[in-house]
């Protein structure tokens, strides 16, 4: 079946540290891939996507690669602000206009 | 236009009741998807509709959760008798067809507590 794994948290980094929060997948065909960014008290929101090997997504200072040979697409933010604690969610769809299917999410914690 | 949006926010209730929880899509997106969060876990999906129809219902996890689109805008999601373990948030999506298709937009969620 369809899955993604990333690393468990929480993760509690100071501010201004780097940040990489590891996701793998396995998936029967070739799926888009993304981040998904819930801060507290708010909604899922899109942080960022790639939809083919070798694809970089980025957003806000964040980025992802896509890697099929290692079925990775690890999040990585050069220098982390108090602002981006909150939880990320790796997901990955197979095509259009069918389900997300997320990982657990990982809890980011940025102290001052 | 508007994003996603859910209603009620909150919803507390007591076991056994009937509850149904309500989407509202992103103007034009003929897609609609359900998922549920539990606590400390990933959205799981539950229901996919395209236009009015159920393209794929194998995430309800039983008969006691139906879902509706009667017009391909506004979605209900009906629950039945519930228990317990129903308590989570639900959360309602959409997506365009075509252009970027696979990606979704989220609602802000409705947090169901059966006592």
């Amino acid at each position: 079946g369809n899955s993604v794994t990333q690393m468990e948290g929480p993760v509690t980094l100071s501010e201004e540290a780097f940040l990489t929060i590891n996701c793998t997948y396995t998936a029967t065909g070739y799926p888009s891939l993304f981040w998904y960014v819930q801060y507290p008290g708010e909604g899922l929101q899109l942080l960022l996507k790639a939809t083919k090997a070798d694809d970089k997504g980025s957003n806000k200072g964040f980025e992802a690669t896509y890697r099929k040979e290692t079925t990775s697409f690890h999040l990585e933010k050069g220098s982390v602000q108090v602002s981006d604690s909150a939880v990320y969610f790796c997901a990955l769809v197979l095509s259009g206009n069918t389900p997300l299917v997320f990982g657990k999410g990982t809890r980011l914690s940025v102290i001052a | 236009g508007a994003g996603v949006s859910q209603t009620p926010s909150n919803k507390v209730t007591e076991k056994g009741k009937y509850v149904e929880l309500r989407c509202d899509p992103i103007s034009g997106h003929t897609a609609l998807y359900w998922y549920r969060q539990s606590l400390g876990q990933g959205p799981e999906f539950l229901i996919y509709f395209q236009g009015t129809g159920a393209a794929d219902d194998s995430g309800l996890p039983n008969d006691r959760f139906f879902a509706v689109r009667p017009e391909g805008s506004v979605s209900t999601l009906k629950i039945q008798r519930t228990e317990r373990g129903d308590s989570a948030v639900y959360l309602c999506a959409s997506s365009p067809t075509r252009r970027e298709a696979d990606t979704q937009y989220f609602g802000p969620g409705t947090r169901l507590t059966v006592l």
